[in-house]
């Protein structure tokens, strides 16, 4: 049971911003939503994780709305390499983690 | 510092026949998941290991089975393979159970059964 709901999959151009929609509108208060990233055939990447606050670092931004019910990923400039599956998350712990589908998300040159 | 490392990378193996992965996690992590990940599908949690016990078990029968060893390395046990048992298995770690923190993964043991 992933909890969340995201897009199959998306395309961005190479130097846009890559916006990335997730419902996740059963969340409880101490769950944490987490995204992860797959390029093909290795293992997943961390991005970004959040409560409540929106969430920045050199990868990406968080943006969770105020109900806690949705988020948004952003990658600010998006390369070739961004390429790749994103997985949002929602879980109490980063151990144990319920992967969706995902959205696979293609930057095109 | 090497990240979580896995082996063998690659596997062949006959139905029926037995399988151990291997998995050394991150500097300073204690905590170790595995998942079981198939062709076009997300990864699915199979167990996580701490202090050398197994945790916390996702949706999977008891011919998986694992072990955490005291310098935090850890093994998966698959008997008795299936064709269905065919996918890439991954190997998380973590700095302790419970703290939101996140997830090193490996690049994973892809196993083949025949």
């Amino acid at each position: 049971d992933a909890k969340t709901t995201q897009p199959t999959s998306m395309d961005c151009a190479e130097g846009r911003a890559a916006n990335l929609p997730c419902n996740h509108s059963t969340i409880s208060g101490n769950e944490y939503v987490y995204w992860y990233r797959q390029i093909h055939s290795q293992g997943p990447q961390y991005i970004i994780h959040g409560l409540k606050n929106n969430e920045t670092n050199e990868m990406a931004s968080l943006i969770i709305t105020e109900d806690r019910k949705s988020s948004t990923l952003i990658l600010p400039h998006a390369t070739l390499r961004d390429t790749a599956v994103y997985y949002c998350i929602v879980q109490t712990g980063a151990n144990n983690l319920f992967f969706g589908t995902g959205t696979r998300l293609t930057v095109i040159p | 510092d090497a990240g979580v490392t896995q082996s063998p990378t690659h596997l062949i193996k006959t139905r029926g026949q037995q399988v151990t992965l291997r998995c050394s996690p991150k500097s300073g992590h204690d905590t170790v998941s595995w998942y079981q990940q198939a062709l076009g599908q997300g990864p699915q949690f199979i167990f996580q290991y701490y202090e050398e016990e197994e945790r916390q078990r996702g949706n999977f029968p008891d011919r998986f089975s694992g072990h955490q060893f005291p310098n935090y390395s850890s093994e998966l046990n698959v008997n008795a393979l299936l064709l269905g048992d065919s996918a890439l298995y991954l190997c998380a770690s973590s700095p302790q159970v419970g703290l939101n923190t996140e997830a090193f993964f490996g690049q994973g043991t892809r196993l083949t059964v025949v």
